[in-house]
């Protein structure tokens, strides 16, 4: 059964940059018709996609986040990563990774997620 | 991007129940809407794709309906298990986007 487990800080400083891995185990990280992608829900709120990454490498980012958003994918490690930068409270969220099914699939299969706090 | 619109917000009702969400888009998505359940402490868990499919091992009692704009998921007979948050979401054009939820709160 696949699953994805996310790793990073749970605390970080205002203008600082957030990195984020993702481990996929249970399944390939490369499998035919699936793409990765990074979700957000601050404390409380609605869900907000931030981006996507496809074992090529290519990326789309949501575009309010464009400017700060970096994704990357290790195929040899079965990981992918987010980093975001110049952090603000806004950006206090839970932040999970999923699965995403190519051709306009939706989200199959997430991360347990992990809690962000952007404070001084 | 296209704006996704739940309704209601919130809603409370009795084991037994027919319950049904609406979600909007603000374009024509075809059938490209997905709904998701997420409890409390938990991460969101995807019910239908593409409108209507209804995932593997996902109970038979809810399902999903509409194309274009409007889309509804329906629980046909609520059980205490299904409070829950019930998110949309469109995969027709990036970027995703996602409803704002509807809370299920058992009576």
């Amino acid at each position: 059964q696949l699953q994805l487990q996310e790793s990073g800080p749970g605390l970080v400083k205002p203008s600082e940059t957030l990195s984020l891995t993702c481990t996929v185990s249970g399944g390939s990280i490369s499998s035919f018709g699936h793409y990765w992608g990074w979700i957000r829900q601050p404390p409380g709120k609605g869900l907000e996609w931030i981006g996507t990454v496809y074992d090529s490498g290519h990326t789309y980012y949501n575009p309010p986040l464009k400017t700060r958003v970096t994704m990357s994918i290790d195929t040899s490690k079965s990981q992918f990563s987010l980093k975001l930068k110049s952090l603000t409270a806004a950006d206090t969220a839970i932040y999970y990774c999923a699965r995403g099914r190519n051709g306009g699939g939706p989200f199959d299969s997430w991360g347990q997620g992990t809690l962000v706090t952007v404070s001084s | 991007d296209i704006p996704m619109t739940q309704s209601p917000s919130s809603l409370s009702a009795s084991v037994g129940d027919r319950v049904t969400i609406t979600c909007r888009a603000s374009e024509n998505i075809r059938i490209y809407l997905n709904w998701y359940q997420q409890k409390p402490g938990r991460a969101p868990k995807l019910l239908i794709s593409g409108a209507s499919n209804l995932e593997s091992g996902v109970p038979a009692r809810f399902s999903g309906g509409g194309s274009g704009t409007e889309f509804t998921l329906t629980i046909s007979s609520l059980q205490p298990e299904d409070s829950a948050t019930y998110f949309c979401q469109q995969s027709e054009n990036m970027p995703w986007t996602f409803g704002q939820g509807t809370k299920v709160e058992i009576e």
